[in-house]
């Protein structure tokens, strides 16, 4: 039974172009989240999101980032127009469907660094 | 706004030391208090903790919820260099679907 996978692992981008981050959950889970790491700090919740659903953004940037996670293939987060400050790991998580006092399982993070 | 402090942000031991790291929390809805270790990699889960005074544990492990100090403590005994990690508290705020986590306490076990 594979864990969250997330790819890239590592992305390198410029300033202002964009970033496509993916995830696919833990066989069996319908929940999805994704959380932020910058350097020295603790993981920031980001959004959660159903099939077809995002259920709660409050933790995303209002410009620039999205999220989708469609019927079909994995859950995207999408940064356009990047800049030096989103440099930071990007990691997903995925759930059952529980009551919402469950853990998370986490995968291994996509490292984004903008030059 | 949902809070989790851990403290010490930092802590060097040498292996067969034990060590105690602590986690204080503010949330409008307690529901439970995880713990996660990160390595370089993904935060892999050790407990979650729902009722005070009971302690959970797994091998050299341990940890127990204090609701009533809104607190909670990772003991871990005879420290091991695989031990050196960050270790992360969290608990389920907002929709219960989202974690707030602490900054972590960054652990280093030498030899």
């Amino acid at each position: 039974n594979a864990g969250v996978m997330q790819n890239p692992r590592h992305l390198v981008r410029r300033r202002g172009q964009e970033a496509r981050l993916r995830c696919s959950p833990m066989k069996g889970h319908s929940h999805v989240y994704w959380y932020r790491q910058l350097p020295e700090e603790g993981l920031k919740f980001m959004v959660y999101l159903q099939k077809e659903n995002i259920i709660d953004e409050s933790g995303m940037p209002k410009e620039r980032f999205s999220a989708e996670f469609p019927k079909e293939g994995p859950s995207i987060l999408r940064i356009q127009q990047v800049v030096r400050g989103d440099s930071a790991a990007y990691f997903c998580a995925s759930s059952e469907d529980r009551g919402g006092t469950g853990e998370l399982f986490f995968g291994e993070g996509s490292r984004l660094t903008v030059l | 706004e949902d809070k989790v402090v851990q403290s010490p942000l930092s802590l060097v031991v040498h292996e067969g030391d034990t060590v105690t790291l602590n986690c204080s929390y503010e949330v409008t809805n307690f529901r439970s208090l995880l713990w996660y270790k990160q390595e370089k990699k993904a935060p892999t889960f050790l407990f979650m903790l729902t009722s005070s005074g009971i302690e959970k544990k797994s091998g050299r492990l341990s940890s127990i919820l204090d609701k009533k100090e809104l607190s909670s403590i990772l003991n871990i005994t005879a420290t091991q260099t695989g031990d050196s990690a960050i270790y992360l508290c969290a608990v389920p705020s907002g929709s219960a679907r989202q974690l707030t986590f602490g900054s972590g306490t960054q652990l280093t076990v030498l030899p």
